[in-house]
């Protein structure tokens, strides 16, 4: 079975601070993962992907992140929040023909 | 081109009324998914369409939805004798399924209220 499993439902920064927001994937075979953001009543916007290649992918809005095949993970980072990166973040895989969707992340990010 | 499109935003409903959404996907793209999402919840997969084939309808899908993709083009979602269980944010996606170049846009959702 193909899951993605999002640590910690709520993540709270400081602007200015790292973000670092957690994403394990389950899969037999290495899916192409993804992140995206969702602001409030609007739809999923891609910030960015890992299909082959590089390992570490930057997105947009300044964010990254790294493909680690021995942890299954996907962590997506940013080395300075921002009030605007305050919203909804979800991880996902895809693989056989699906995209499989995290329960999400809530980014707050305090002044 | 100006991305995946959703009518309606909005719809709220009475239990046991049917209710259509329709998506318009990019227009080269050939596939198209829909997805439910509940508060709290990550993008929930419904089923999708290869042009305007049906190759996948998730089991938890009861037989009250139906979705068409007619021409391969647009595409709508029914559901029939709506219940407050279906009130939901209702996704559509669509992709090129090209290898590397994968990826799923989405449109703005409809929010389905059943009271």
């Amino acid at each position: 079975a193909q899951s993605v499993t999002q640590l910690g439902s709520h993540v709270s920064v400081s602007e200015g601070a790292l973000v670092l927001l957690r994403c394990n994937y389950s899969s037999s075979v290495p899916p192409y993962l993804f992140w995206y953001v969702q602001y409030p009543n609007q739809g999923l916007q891609l910030l960015l992907k890992y299909t082959t290649g590089a390992t570490l992918v930057k997105g947009i809005n300044g964010f990254e992140a790294e493909f680690k095949k021995s942890e299954t993970s996907f962590h997506l980072t940013k080395p300075s929040a921002h009030m605007s990166d305050a919203a909804e973040y979800f991880c996902a895989s895809y693989n056989f023909n699906k995209f499989y969707f995290g329960s999400g992340t809530k980014l707050n990010v305090k002044p | 081109d100006t991305g995946v499109s959703q009518d309606p935003r909005h719809k709220i409903t009475k239990r046991g009324q049917n209710v259509t959404f329709r998506c318009d996907p990019i227009s080269e793209h050939n596939r198209l998914y829909w997805y439910r999402q509940t508060l709290g919840q990550g993008p929930e997969f419904l089923t999708y369409f290869q042009n305007e084939a049906q190759l996948e309808k998730s089991r938890l899908l009861s037989d009250r939805f139906s979705a068409e993709r007619p021409k391969g083009s647009f595409s709508t979602l029914e559901i029939q004798r709506t219940e407050q269980g279906d009130s939901a944010m209702y996704l559509c996606a669509s992709s090129v399924s090209q290898g590397a170049n994968t990826e799923a846009f989405f449109g703005q959702g409809t929010r389905l209220t059943v009271v």
